[in-house]
C-alpha cells in the first residue's frame, strides 16, 4: 500500500518558470490538501479538495492552482514561480474532510532562484 | 482561529530520559493530532485523540479538554526519536480547512 505519493522530491526553478507538483493517494480518500512548510512557521494550507471536481482555497493560495479530476490525484501548479515560493510542500489526505487520521506524503523541496 | 502553542521549541536530552512535549490551544476542539517529522523526511501521524490517553509503544499522548492542553511523552528515549513533533488541532464546525498546526518541537536525543 503506497499511501500518499509526491513527486518530485526536489526541484530548482528560475523565477517565472512554471511547474506541477504531483500528489496521488491509493486509499480512496475524499479529502486531499496541499501545505507549505517554512522555517519558524506551522504548516499552512494552500488549497484543499473534498472530492473529485471540488476544490477550495486555504490560507495561502496566491500563485498556486489546483484541480481534482479523479479521487486519486491532486496536482499543485505553480503558475509563475517566485522566490517567496521557496519552501517544502506536503500533500496530505484523510478519509473525511472533517476528521480522521492524516496521511502525508514525503514532501517536495522547491527552490526558486 | 485557534491558536496553537507548543513547548519547548527545542529540546536536547540524553538517551533513556523521559521526554514531555506540550501543546496548548485557545479554542475548544473536536480532535488533536500529534505528528512526527524526521530530518529531511515526511510527516507521520502518531496519534489522533479527542479525550483521555493513548499509548503506542514508548509513546503516550494525553489530552485535558477542560485545560485545553495535550502532552506527548516518550519513555526510554532513543536517538531514533530525534525528530520534529508537531501538534495540530481541529476546530469543531471548522470545515475542511479547520486544522491549525503548531510550529513544532525540535527534539534531539544524544547517545
Amino acid at each position: 500500500n503506497a499511501g500518499v505519493t509526491q513527486t518530485p522530491k526536489f526541484q530548482v526553478l528560475k523565477t517565472g518558470q512554471s511547474m506541477t507538483l504531483q500528489c496521488a493517494q491509493d486509499m480512496n480518500h475524499e479529502y486531499m490538501s496541499w501545505y507549505r512548510q517554512d522555517p519558524g512557521m506551522g504548516l499552512r494550507l494552500i488549497h484543499y479538495s473534498v472530492g473529485a471536481g471540488i476544490t477550495d482555497q486555504g490560507e495561502v493560495p496566491n500563485g498556486y492552482n489546483v484541480s481534482r479530476s479523479t479521487t486519486e490525484d491532486f496536482p499543485l501548479r505553480l503558475l509563475s514561480a517566485a522566490p517567496s515560493q521557496t519552501s517544502v510542500y506536503f500533500c496530505a489526505s484523510s478519509y473525511s474532510p472533517y476528521g480522521g487520521e492524516l496521511f502525508f506524503g514525503e514532501g517536495s523541496r522547491l527552490t526558486v532562484l | 482561529k485557534n491558536e496553537v502553542e507548543q513547548s519547548p521549541q527545542n529540546l536536547t536530552a540524553q538517551e533513556g530520559e523521559f521526554i514531555t512535549i506540550n501543546c496548548s490551544y485557545s479554542v475548544g476542539i473536536s480532535a488533536l493530532h500529534w505528528l512526527q517529522q524526521h530530518p529531511g523526511g515526511g510527516i507521520v501521524s502518531l496519534f489522533m485523540l479527542s479525550s483521555g490517553k493513548k499509548k503506542h509503544g514508548r509513546l503516550i499522548a494525553t489530552i485535558n479538554i477542560q485545560e485545553k492542553h495535550s502532552s506527548l511523552h516518550i519513555t526510554a528515549s532513543h536517538p531514533r526519536d530525534s525528530a520534529v513533533y508537531i501538534c495540530a488541532v481541529r476546530s469543531p464546525g471548522g470545515g475542511a480547512d479547520g486544522l491549525t498546526f503548531g510550529k513544532g518541537t525540535h527534539l534531539i536525543i544524544q547517545p
